[in-house]
């Protein structure tokens, strides 16, 4: 069955601490990874897709990259603006069924 | 350019009622998935529908279901409610330009179903 693991659950960080959310994926076939950003009451907001091992993206302060096994966002310098929940999925098979980890709540404090 | 909608954006309904949903994809996008997300299951992917034909499905029972129209506009329905179908519904929609594996799904903001 697949499946997708973030770590950790929660994390906070103070101002400009840097650090790394992990998604581990068990799925066969997998055709892209997709990181979402999702703030409360909203629905998720795409950040980045990656399609193959050492493939990296990187947008302001996020940056994310992809083994085979695994793929890291890496928050640089985060600022109170990045506190949210970030989801990693997977796309396997045909057409566009993703399977979503339980995702990372990020809060980022003064 | 407008994003997902979805509405209604908030529900209340009563055990043993059946509840519709509805959403209009991105222009354009032809490919639309339903997603349940809950604080316990996080988001499980319900279907997806291409060019009005169910394409993918979810573990979900029977009560739930969807349907796609000509325009790409997409509902899914709910019948016979119980408690634990309480959830935030989403929506998503993809360019699915046929050779391409880099679809990108775009998500809606969601109803919010609660079960009484």
């Amino acid at each position: 069955e697949d499946q997708v693991t973030q770590s950790p659950e929660a994390l906070r960080l103070q101002e400009g601490e840097s650090s790394s959310l992990n998604c581990s994926y068990t799925v066969s076939g997998l055709r892209g990874l997709f990181w979402y950003r999702q703030d409360p009451g909203k629905g998720p907001e795409f950040l980045f897709t990656l399609y193959s091992a050492g493939e990296e993206k990187e947008k302001e302060r996020l940056k994310a990259t992809l083994t085979k096994k695994e793929s890291f966002l890496h928050i640089t310098a985060p600022k109170p603006e990045d506190s949210a929940t970030y989801l990693c999925a997977g796309v396997t098979g045909g057409g566009n069924k993703l399977t979503f980890g339980t995702g990372t709540q990020l809060k980022v404090e003064l | 350019k407008a994003g997902v909608t979805q509405t209604p954006r908030y529900l209340i309904k009563t055990r043993g009622q059946q509840v519709t949903l509805s959403c209009s994809p991105i222009s354009g996008h032809r490919s639309v998935s339903w997603y349940q997300q809950t604080p316990g299951q996080g988001l499980q992917f319900l279907f997806e529908y291409f060019s009005e034909t169910q394409r993918n499905k979810g573990n979900f029972p029977g009560r739930f279901s969807g349907r796609q129209f000509s325009n790409s506009r997409s509902e899914m329905n709910v019948s016979t409610l119980e408690l634990g179908d309480s959830a935030l519904y989403l929506c998503a929609s993809s360019l699915d330009n046929r050779g391409s594996i880099k679809n990108i799904q775009y998500f809606g903001a969601g109803t919010r179903l609660s079960v009484l």
